[in-house]
Formats: structure tokens, C-alpha cells, sequence
């Protein structure tokens, strides 16, 4: 059972550019949830979506950020006309269940993150 | 704002001696969860530890949490070169959202 995929594992983009980072989660994992970690830094909440549903983007930037996760594919985060404060590791994670209270034990993985950075 | 806030910033230990490092956090949790970061790597999940637990072993790892400070500490005992990495405590309160510290660099002396 393969782990949380993402690619690409490296990025660089000029400034204005789009980047697009892909994940697939988990076998059998309908939540996915995208962090973004800056340089030296913690991981930061930005979205969290079930199959063709965001339901929560609190933590992502208003402008030039999106993310979506269709019924096939892998969840998508895109950022346009990127700027160089977007140079970061973006880490998808997903969880066969919600994750909250209730959820027991470590039922959040991790991908290996894609390190985006814009010159 | 971060929930979880680690301490200290940097370790550096010889190998086979212990590592400790805390974690504050602000608000009420469900549980909490240490993870390791390999330089470039993704997050390994270590230990999870509940609101109403006090401490919890896994290996040569030990993590008390106290919800009356609001604190947490590991403890990586016998320390190897492979131990150096990033180590981040993550909070769980009543959503789903993980709030993570800045981290523990350890860096341990072959």
C-alpha cells in the first residue's frame, strides 16, 4: 500500500508563474489535508477536502491560492503568478476518517512534501 | 498562531547521551503528537499521547504531557547519528487541524 504521493518533489518557478503540486492520497483515504511549511518553521493549516468538496480553506492565502479534489485524480494545490514569500514545502496529508476528538490514534499520513521555489 | 511551541530551538548531543526537548502549548487538547523531520523529508509520526494520559513509551522514546502546564516533553534516550533530525509537537484540540511548534533541531555527535 503505497504511502501519500506527491509530485513533483521539487519545484522552481519565476515569479508570475503558476505551480501546480499534485497528491494522491492513501489507498482507501477520502480526506486530504495540505500544509505549508515556511523556511524554519512549523507546519501551517491551509485546506482540507473530501472528494469534490473543500470544506475548510481557513488557512489559505485569499488571493492566488486554490486547491481541489476531484472524484479521479489526485487533490491539486495551485498557486498563480507566484511571488517569491510562496517558496516553501507544501506537505499533503490524508485520513480514511475525519480527523478530530474522536479520532483515534495516528490515522494522518504524511507525503513527503514538494518544495516549491520561486526565483 | 502556533499552539504548540518547542524548546529548545537547537540540541546538539553526543551520541548515546540523552535528548529532552518541551513543548508549550496554549489552548485545551485532545491529544498530542510528535513528529520527526529529516532534513528535506516528510513528517514520521512518533507518538501520540491523549489529553487524559501522562506519559507513554515507544522504543527509546518517552513523552509525558502535563495538562496542567500545558506542556509536553520527549524524551529520545541512547541517542544515534540517525536521531538527527527536526522534531515537531502537534496539537489537536476540537477540529481536525494539526497546530505544530517550529521544532527541535537535534543534532547528534558521531
Amino acid at each position: 500500500n503505497a504511502g501519500v504521493m506527491q509530485n513533483p518533489r521539487h519545484l522552481v518557478r519565476r515569479r508570475g508563474q503558476e505551480a501546480r503540486l499534485r497528491c494522491s492520497p492513501m489507498k482507501g483515504h477520502s480526506h486530504v489535508y495540505w500544509y505549508r511549511q515556511l523556511p524554519e518553521e512549523g507546519l501551517k493549516f491551509m485546506v482540507y477536502l473530501q472528494k469534490e468538496n473543500i470544506i475548510d480553506e481557513s488557512g489559505m492565502p485569499k488571493e492566488r491560492f486554490s486547491a481541489e479534489f476531484p472524484k479521479e485524480g489526485p487533490s491539486i494545490l495551485r498557486i498563480q503568478q507566484v511571488v517569491r514569500g510562496d517558496s516553501a514545502a507544501y506537505f499533503c496529508a490524508s485520513s480514511p476518517i475525519r480527523q478530530g476528538p474522536r479520532a483515534s490514534g495516528n490515522t494522518i499520513y504524511f507525503g513527503e512534501g514538494s518544495w516549491l521555489t520561486v526565483v | 498562531s502556533q499552539q504548540g511551541e518547542e524548546d529548545p530551538q537547537a540540541l546538539s548531543i553526543q551520541e548515546g547521551e540523552n535528548a529532552t526537548m518541551n513543548c508549550s502549548y496554549k489552548t485545551s487538547i485532545n491529544n498530542l503528537q510528535w513528529y520527526r523531520q529529516n532534513s528535506g523529508r516528510g513528517l514520521v509520526h512518533l507518538i501520540l499521547i491523549r489529553s487524559n494520559e501522562r506519559e507513554k513509551h515507544s522504543g527509546r522514546l518517552r513523552v509525558t504531557l502535563d495538562t496542567s502546564k500545558k506542556s509536553s516533553s520527549l524524551l529520545i534516550t541512547a541517542s544515534r547519528a540517525a536521531d538527527t533530525a527536526s522534531y515537531f509537537c502537534a496539537t489537536v484540540s476540537n477540529d481536525y487541524k494539526l497546530s505544530f511548534g517550529a521544532g527541535t533541531t537535534v543534532t547528534v555527535r558521531a
